[in-house]
């Protein structure tokens, strides 16, 4: 079974600050790729960054960071010096083989971020 | 169109009704999910196709849902006798994957919102 879980539902912080948003998997693969995608107030989930089992390297793309850690099955997402335009819903997911190879891709409950100016 | 295409992006329908969502991918793409958002549920996996076989059809809640895909193209998602349950976002989401592939990022459409009265 696989299982992601995005603890924080709701997180508000005021414009400029640092904020983390966790994520922890669970599965029994030893080959499998993890995403983030964000999805804002007009509905369409947007893909940010996918990162696969093998490589725990920490990525940064701007203000967007990333920190991966197979020991801890955590994939977690750090937004720095937080904008307005941040505000979203993020959500998590796992992606591995399902019956059959195809891929399957389970999300999390999603974590709703409000940056307040 | 560029994107994932759903139709209609608002339903209200009575309680008892049947009602047919639909999901233009995008060109090209062979893998094609629906998946459901109720609040505070996050994204809820129903089915999944690869062309136009439904190798995961495990998360239809109950035998009132239904999909096809034809020309390895458009999909219908199908609710009959619809409940006041039922009613949530309803996302379709495509991608390259084909079997053995688990690292294709997913492009979402708007969604559907389903409102049953």
């Amino acid at each position: 079974a696989q299982k992601v879980t995005q603890a924080q539902t709701e997180i508000s912080v005021v414009e400029k600050e640092d904020v983390t948003l966790d994520c922890v998997y669970e599965t029994r693969d030893t080959t499998y790729y993890l995403f983030w995608y964000k999805q804002p107030p007009s509905g369409e989930l947007v893909f940010l960054i996918r990162r696969n089992s093998f490589d725990e390297q920490n990525e940064i793309s701007g203000r967007y960071s990333w920190n991966f850690q197979k020991s801890t099955s955590s994939f977690n997402f750090t937004i720095t010096a937080s904008q307005v335009v941040d505000s979203a819903v993020y959500f998590c997911a796992l992606s591995e083989a399902g019956s059959g190879g195809y891929q399957k891709v389970t999300f999390g409950i999603g974590t709703k971020l409000q940056v307040i100016p | 169109g560029a994107g994932v295409s759903q139709s209609p992006s608002n339903k209200v329908t009575e309680k008892g009704k049947d009602v047919e969502l639909r999901c233009d991918p995008i060109s090209g793409h062979t893998a094609l999910y629906w998946y459901r958002q109720s609040l505070g549920q996050g994204l809820e996996f129903l089915i999944y196709f690869q062309g136009n076989s439904a190798p995961d059809k495990s998360g239809l809640p109950s035998d009132r849902f239904s999909a096809e895909r034809t020309g390895g193209s458009v999909s219908t998602l199908t609710i009959q006798r619809t409940q006041q349950e039922d009613s949530a976002v309803y996302l379709c989401a495509s991608s390259f994957s084909r079997v053995g592939w688990t690292n294709e990022k997913l492009f979402f459409g708007s969604g559907t919102q389903l409102s049953v009265l």
